[in-house]
């Protein structure tokens, strides 16, 4: 079975409600961040992205927050809906090099 | 619409076999990458390829080759699967410049190494 520690944190939200997924990143050179959404049994679709150069970005009911002074970055979806439940990660771009975070599970509840 | 198909979405094989991964991207992208992903370790990435018969080892090469003799596909080789091994694996693909910008994943390939 699974060790502790490698199981994904979850945030459970009710249908409707603001979402808020955090993400720390490691590299302070890194210039380039996006986030994707991983549904059970399918690859990562991308949902956004943001330059080092802009500290917020908006989507359709997403919204990207980019905080270089602490190296964290969020998304955040707008009246979280049943079709949002999936895992989200961030990645981390600098040079040639893409890095992930290990993700974090949106269950949302009815 | 963009597309980067792999070969099987579940594949089950017994240690010490050679086991081939397929990628194949209709965008015309010149990158393309593999990963694996495992249980809150997040995306590891294997090789990648930047161009025809060029390839790069990743973060974690060990066990794995890969091949890129046409510009659409990129194969990844287990050259004697170990229980190890037992990961889903990712293709992705980007435009240039080379590695930046949106990768575009396949649906995955999950890996049973018995």
């Amino acid at each position: 079975g699974e060790s502790v520690g490698l199981h994904l944190p979850t945030l459970s939200v009710q249908e409707g409600d603001n979402s808020i997924i955090n993400c720390a990143y490691s590299n302070s050179a890194s210039d380039y961040f996006i986030w994707y959404k991983q549904e059970s049994g399918k690859g990562p679709q991308f949902i956004i992205d943001i330059r080092s150069n802009m500290d917020k970005r908006q989507g359709q009911r997403v919204t990207v927050l980019l905080n270089k002074t602490v190296k964290h970055l969020s998304l955040q979806i707008a009246a979280t809906q049943p079709g949002d439940s999936a895992v989200y990660f961030c990645a981390e771009n600098y040079g040639q090099n893409f890095v992930f975070g290990p993700g974090t599970r949106l269950s949302v509840l009815p | 619409d963009v597309k980067v198909t792999q070969s099987s979405r579940y594949l089950v094989k017994r240690t010490g076999e050679k086991v081939f991964l397929e990628c194949v991207q209709d965008m015309d992208h010149e990158n393309m990458f593999w990963y694996r992903q495992d249980p809150g370790l997040g995306l590891r990435l294997i090789y990648f390829s930047y161009d025809v018969k060029m390839k790069e080892k990743g973060d974690i090469p060990e066990g794995y080759s890969v091949s890129r003799e046409k510009k659409e596909r990129f194969s990844l080789i287990l050259e004697s699967a170990s229980t190890n091994q037992t990961s889903m694996y990712l293709c992705a693909s980007t435009p240039p410049p080379r590695g930046r910008g949106e990768q575009f994943f396949g649906p995955g390939t999950r890996l049973t190494v018995l």
